[in-house]
């Protein structure tokens, strides 16, 4: 069965830095891959999509990369602020290009200090 | 996009009692989805509320235990039946526009359940 990694440690950053978490995958190659932003006592908030035949995303501080040899997805936040803590999931398409089904991987805890 | 509102946001329930969330979109969607997510874990896929028919489960998940109803496209029930600690949790409703489901995923502020 599909199974997601993220890194499951803390990841702890300056402000101004740039935060990258990695997120990994095995036995499945999806049509696309999500990342979402979770804040403690609140449901995830869509950030940015990639599909397969994309190799890089960027919305505004945002950037994704889509690995699909390495089955692999990077995602950046440059010129980090504390107000991008939060913890981050990504997530994949359950069946292949078909309704809209998610898995997720655990998340990793972002903190920015200023 | 898409606003879901669910109601209530948290309940404490007594072991072997039933429990009904609802969860109320803004705007007519295709798919709209339950998740739960128990402490410090991801989101684990329940079912898919499909309007006018039965919901599709996820392995692990029964109708039996998890009833979901989906009267029209914009509002969906989830009754959590005959609970147990083990079924304290945070559930999550979502809700997709895409076309054929795809796309990105609006959720709900989530209700978290504590059974005694």
């Amino acid at each position: 069965s599909q199974k997601i990694e993220q890194n499951s440690e803390a990841l702890n950053i300056q402000e101004g830095k740039t935060a990258t978490l990695t997120c990994n995958y095995t036995n499945y190659s999806p049509a696309y891959l999500q990342w979402y932003r979770q804040d403690p006592g609140r449901g995830p908030v869509f950030l940015l999509l990639i599909r397969e035949n994309e190799k890089e995303k960027r919305k505004e501080r945002l950037k994704v990369t889509f690995d699909t040899t390495l089955k692999q997805s990077l995602f950046h936040i440059t010129a980090s602020q504390p107000a991008d803590s939060a913890t981050y999931l990504c997530a994949l398409d359950r069946l292949y290009n078909q309704g809209g089904k998610l898995i997720f991987g655990q998340g990793t805890e972002l903190s920015v200090k200023p | 996009s898409a606003v879901i509102s669910q109601k209530p946001s948290r309940d404490i329930c007594q072991r072997g009692t039933s429990l009904t969330i609802q969860c109320q979109v803004d705007s007519q969607v295709t798919m709209m989805f339950w998740y739960r997510q128990q402490p410090g874990q991801s989101l684990t896929l329940i079912a898919t509320a499909n309007q006018g028919s039965e919901a599709t489960y996820e392995s692990g998940f029964v109708i039996d235990k998890f009833p979901i109803s989906r009267p029209n496209l914009t509002f969906s029930t989830l009754t959590v039946s005959n609970m147990s600690p083990e079924d304290s949790s945070i559930y999550l409703c979502s809700a997709t526009a895409g076309t054929g489901g795809l796309g990105e995923q609006f959720f709900g502020p989530g209700t978290r359940l504590t059974v005694l």
